[in-house]
């Protein structure tokens, strides 16, 4: 099977744009979350979807969101970027035929500058 | 809320030397707990869970790891340490309820051990 797939994997944007993410579960999988990875505060929850619903969301601004679609693949957004979203943002995805163990992908890197 | 708590930032250790990584946890409920690793530029990796039953579980590249309820502790170790194992390393814990509390399926992660295996 493949693993998560997460595009782009580097990107670069100024301050006030905004992003878009995406994210391909490994197949089967309908749970995916999004981690938000920084050094100082490091793994920080964003949300997770569920057949295409919003099952829990982490304590991030409204210019975070994201959507998950019929096949499972999801996408977040982040709108008017800030110099603190610089982050490695990762997805992973989980199955609910075992433990629901997460599967990470390789992350996407945003700079803001 | 749950929590996790990794005392060390860093842990340094020979090669051939036994390698612990120390987690502590915090949930309401029974615990399911996780390590993942993390190698420069790259995503989490999966390395082992418990569940229920035994304490000891075996996991990838020879690491296993001791759950102990009454110290509420999930130490990852390897009995011996490679250079390949120099990483960052993460402990996880998750509600076992969660889904009957409709928590939905969030993990939360401890702050990260930088382990360095010096040959």
């Amino acid at each position: 099977k493949a693993g998560v797939t997460q595009t782009p994997r580097y990107l670069i944007k100024t301050r006030g744009q905004q992003v878009t993410l995406s994210c391909s579960p490994i197949s089967g999988h309908r749970s995916v979350s999004w981690y938000q990875q920084t050094p100082g505060q490091g793994l920080q929850f964003l949300f997770e979807y569920f057949s295409e619903t919003q099952r829990n969301k982490g304590n991030f601004p409204g210019r975070f969101s994201g959507r998950q679609f019929s096949n499972s693949r999801s996408e977040m957004n982040v709108s008017t970027l800030e110099l603190g979203d610089s982050a490695l943002y990762l997805c992973a995805s989980s199955s609910s035929q075992g433990h629901w163990e997460l599967f990470f992908g390789e992350g996407s890197r945003l700079t803001v500058l | 809320a749950q929590s996790v708590a990794q005392p060390e930032d860093q842990v340094n250790v020979a090669e051939g030397n036994p390698l612990t990584v120390k987690c502590t946890y915090s949930v309401s409920g029974n615990p399911y707990l996780f390590w993942y690793v993390q190698y420069p530029n790259r995503g989490l990796q999966f390395l082992l869970k418990y569940i229920t039953g035994d304490n000891l579980v075996k996991g990838s590249y020879g690491f296993e790891a001791e759950f102990n309820k009454s110290q509420t502790s999930f130490h990852l170790k390897k009995p011996s340490a490679l250079v390949s194992d120099s990483a960052l390393y993460f402990c996880a814990v998750r509600d076992a309820a969660f889904l009957i509390k409709a928590a939905g399926n969030k993990l939360t992660f401890g702050g990260g051990t930088r382990v360095l295996v010096k040959p």
